[in-house]
């Protein structure tokens, strides 16, 4: 079965060091997605790209985070700084949206297993 | 904008039924999806609901009125393994954003 791989699955750091967190998404997917999850919260998206285009990271802090698409294989998101606020799973997400017409038509999301973040 | 409400919490007896509602406020979206997590686990797709009415699969069906702008998911003959977090989601039809989840509901099953 496809499915879309994250990785680390596990991540503990210390307050101000960089986290890179890793995802391939699923082969012929177009859209890759970045959630944050947290009990208070819930799913909260922080990225979006479609074509390996970013097309929405409002709900990224900017001054700290970073979402890239090297390649269409490779989709990778940064934090730098890390501060304990920052303590989350983070999910990586791919699907296949469909453009013009049909966009009615369901697509959904593939999610990787995560990766759970903590920071001290 | 968008939201969505979802009861945080439901709890139902192993074989019964349970129906888990969501009510959104919506500028306008393509469908009704709903994804289960379990603890620990990735959310995974369940249904999606295009039109009003009524779709089945297996156990689940899932509902959606757009003029009550309301659905729902409904398990029967649930099973310990449906403990889980079921989530309802929309894909607005303005501008670019994708998927928009509830803040989901944790359903407890109990012998």
């Amino acid at each position: 079965d496809a499915r879309v791989t994250q990785t680390p699955r596990h991540k503990v750091t210390e307050m101000g060091q960089e986290v890179t967190m890793r995802c391939q998404p699923i082969l012929g997917h177009n859209t890759v997605f970045w959630y944050r999850q947290t009990m208070m919260q819930g799913l909260e998206l922080l990225a979006y790209f479609r074509n390996r285009a970013p097309l929405d990271d409002s709900g990224m802090p900017k001054d700290r985070f970073s979402a890239e698409m090297p390649d269409a294989t490779l989709a990778t998101l940064k934090i730098q700084p890390s501060e304990p606020r920052d303590s989350a799973v983070y999910f990586c997400a791919s699907g296949l949206t469909p453009l013009g017409r049909g966009r009615s038509s369901n697509s959904p999301l593939h999610f990787g297993n995560g990766t759970r973040l903590t920071v001290t | 904008g968008q939201s969505l409400e979802q009861p945080s919490e439901v709890t139902a007896v192993e074989g019964a039924i349970v129906q888990i509602n969501c009510t959104y406020q919506t500028s306008g979206f393509y469908g009704l999806s709903w994804y289960q997590q379990h603890d620990g686990g990735a959310p995974t797709f369940l249904s999606y609901n295009a039109l009003d009415g009524l779709e089945e699969t297996g156990r689940f069906s899932s509902f959606l009125s757009r003029s009550d702008s309301y659905g729902y998911l409904l398990l029967q003959e649930l099973q310990m393994k449906d403990s889980a977090s079921y989530f309802c989601a929309v894909r607005p039809n303005s501008g670019n954003t994708p998927l928009v989840f509830g803040k989901g509901t944790r359903l407890s099953v109990i012998a």
